[in-house]
């Protein structure tokens, strides 16, 4: 069975506080992202990363850095944490063709 | 202007009820795409892949108009089981992917 591994469902944070955020992949996928997910707003792409240390930035990169040095790996970095990064953040994995994405379960980062 | 647009809904519709959901896209280099289904605190899971001829698995069709930058997705004899919110998708050469905000759907007895 395929899976997309999130290191945490829930997490508290302060402000200032430096976050990672840990999804691991065991499908050999080329291709992983990171969403943020906020009611009336939907998926938004933070990053995304279509081989190891080579990543791209989506539409709300501000904030935010990744990390890929393994092809399973791929992290997602709140340099400062702030209270307007609260939300569910969401991993994906997919192959390089016109295939299924998959999701880890989600975390719900709170920033106090 | 957001890349990929969805109605918000809600859309609240009794069983056995026929529902469409629209999606347009801005960008015309998209190259595939697909509806996805989410649960109430779930992740997103893959409904349906988008072929240009159009394609129907059930009680589900789904259209493309690359035309018009349009895709559609049409449920028929509604179940209570298929109230989620339904997530258009479209993916880009480069493998970049981009959801819509989703539609909500809510199918009453």
């Amino acid at each position: 069975d395929v899976k997309v591994t999130q290191s945490s469902r829930y997490l508290v944070k302060r402000t200032g506080e430096k976050v990672f955020l840990e999804c691991v992949q065991d499908m050999d996928h080329e291709n992983m992202f990171w969403y943020r997910q906020d009611p009336g707003l939907g998926l938004r792409l933070i990053y995304f990363s279509y081989d190891v240390k080579m990543k791209e930035k989506g539409d709300i990169p501000e904030g935010y850095s990744v990390s890929r040095e393994k092809k399973e790996r791929f992290s997602l970095i709140l340099e400062s944490a702030s209270t307007n990064q609260t939300s569910m953040y969401l991993c994906a994995s997919t192959r390089d063709r016109p295939t299924e994405a998959f999701f880890g379960q989600g975390t719900r980062l709170t920033v106090v | 202007r957001k890349e990929v647009e969805q109605d918000p809904g809600p859309f609240n519709v009794p069983e056995g009820a026929t529902v469409a959901f629209n999606c347009t896209y801005s960008n015309s280099a998209s190259q595939s795409f697909f509806w996805y289904r989410q649960d109430c605190r779930k992740e997103p899971k893959l409904l349906m892949s988008v072929y240009s001829s159009g394609n129907e698995d059930g009680r589900f069709t789904a259209q493309l108009n690359r035309a018009s930058q349009y895709i559609s997705l049409l449920i028929r004899d509604s179940k209570l089981s298929d109230s989620a919110t339904y997530l258009c998708v479209v993916k880009y050469e480069n493998n970049d992917m981009r959801f819509g905000a989703g539609t909500r759907l809510t199918v009453k007895p």
